[in-house]
C-alpha cells in the first residue's frame, strides 16, 4: 500500500514564525498536492507538483510557499505564519489519474 | 464559486436503514467523480468512483448514481453501520486530473 507520510500530527506555532510542513511518499509518484480543509469549506488545493523541482499555484496559494527537491517529499511553508492558517493540512500523492492517497493530516494552530 | 456542492452538511441515519448522500455540480466539463471517507485526525480515503459515462456504479452496500442532465450524483449506503460515521467528501475531476472538493457531510449513524 501506498503511504504518506505528514511529519507531525499536531502544530502549535506564534504568529509570524515561518513554518515548515513535511510530507514523504513511498511509491514513486509523480504527483503531490497540499491541501487545507477547513469546516464547511471542504478541501482547498494550495499547492501541487507534478514533477520533482516542479510546482504549480492552486487556489489559494497566498501565504505559502512549496519545495520539491526530491521525487518523494513535498515541503509546504508558511513564510510568516497567521492565525487564519490555522487549520487541518493534508498532503496527497497520485502516480495518474483521480487515485489519490493522503496522509493523516497534520493540526495546525497559529496563536 | 462553488463548482462542487453538498448542501447537507450534516445527516442522521438508523442503523440498518439507507443513507443517501447528495451532491451537486455545476461544470459540465468534468468528467470522473469520487466519494472519499473521512475520519477525525485521519485523511480522507478513496470509497468508490464514477466515470461520466456511467450512470451507475456499485461496489457492496455502497452505490453511485449520476445524472448528468441534473449535474447531480448520489451515494447510497445499504445497510448503514456504525463504522459509517464520517464525513463523507463528494470530489469532482477535470481533464487535467485535479479535483474539485465539496464541503463535506458528516453522516452520523444512530445506533
Amino acid at each position: 500500500d501506498v503511504k504518506v507520510t505528514q511529519s507531525s500530527r499536531y502544530l502549535v506555532k506564534r504568529t509570524g514564525e515561518k513554518v515548515f510542513l513535511e510530507c514523504v511518499q513511498d511509491m514513486d509518484h509523480e504527483n503531490m498536492f497540499w491541501y487545507r480543509q477547513d469546516p464547511g469549506l471542504g478541501l482547498r488545493l494550495i499547492y501541487f507538483s507534478y514533477d520533482v523541482k516542479m510546482k504549480e499555484k492552486g487556489d489559494i496559494p497566498e501565504g505559502y510557499s512549496v519545495s520539491r527537491e526530491k521525487k518523494e517529499r513535498f515541503s509546504l511553508i508558511l513564510e510568516s505564519a497567521s492565525t487564519n492558517q490555522t487549520s487541518m493540512y493534508l498532503c496527497a500523492s497520485s502516480l495518474d489519474g483521480y487515485g489519490y492517497t493522503f496522509g493523516s493530516g497534520t493540526r495546525l494552530t497559529v496563536v | 464559486d462553488q463548482q462542487v456542492k453538498q448542501n447537507s452538511p450534516s445527516l442522521s441515519v438508523q442503523e440498518g436503514r439507507i443513507s443517501i448522500l447528495n451532491c451537486d455540480y455545476t461544470n459540465s466539463m468534468f468528467d470522473y467523480f469520487l466519494w472519499y471517507k473521512k475520519y477525525p485526525a485521519e485523511g480522507p480515503t478513496f470509497l468508490i468512483s464514477i466515470s461520466s459515462i456511467k450512470d451507475k456504479n456499485e461496489d457492496g452496500r455502497f452505490t453511485v448514481f449520476l445524472n448528468k442532465s441534473a449535474k447531480h450524483l448520489s451515494l447510497h449506503i445499504v445497510p448503514s453501520q456504525p463504522g459509517d460515521s464520517a464525513v463523507y467528501f463528494c470530489a469532482a475531476g477535470d481533464s487535467n486530473y485535479q479535483l474539485i472538493w465539496g464541503a463535506g457531510t458528516k453522516l452520523i449513524i444512530k445506533p
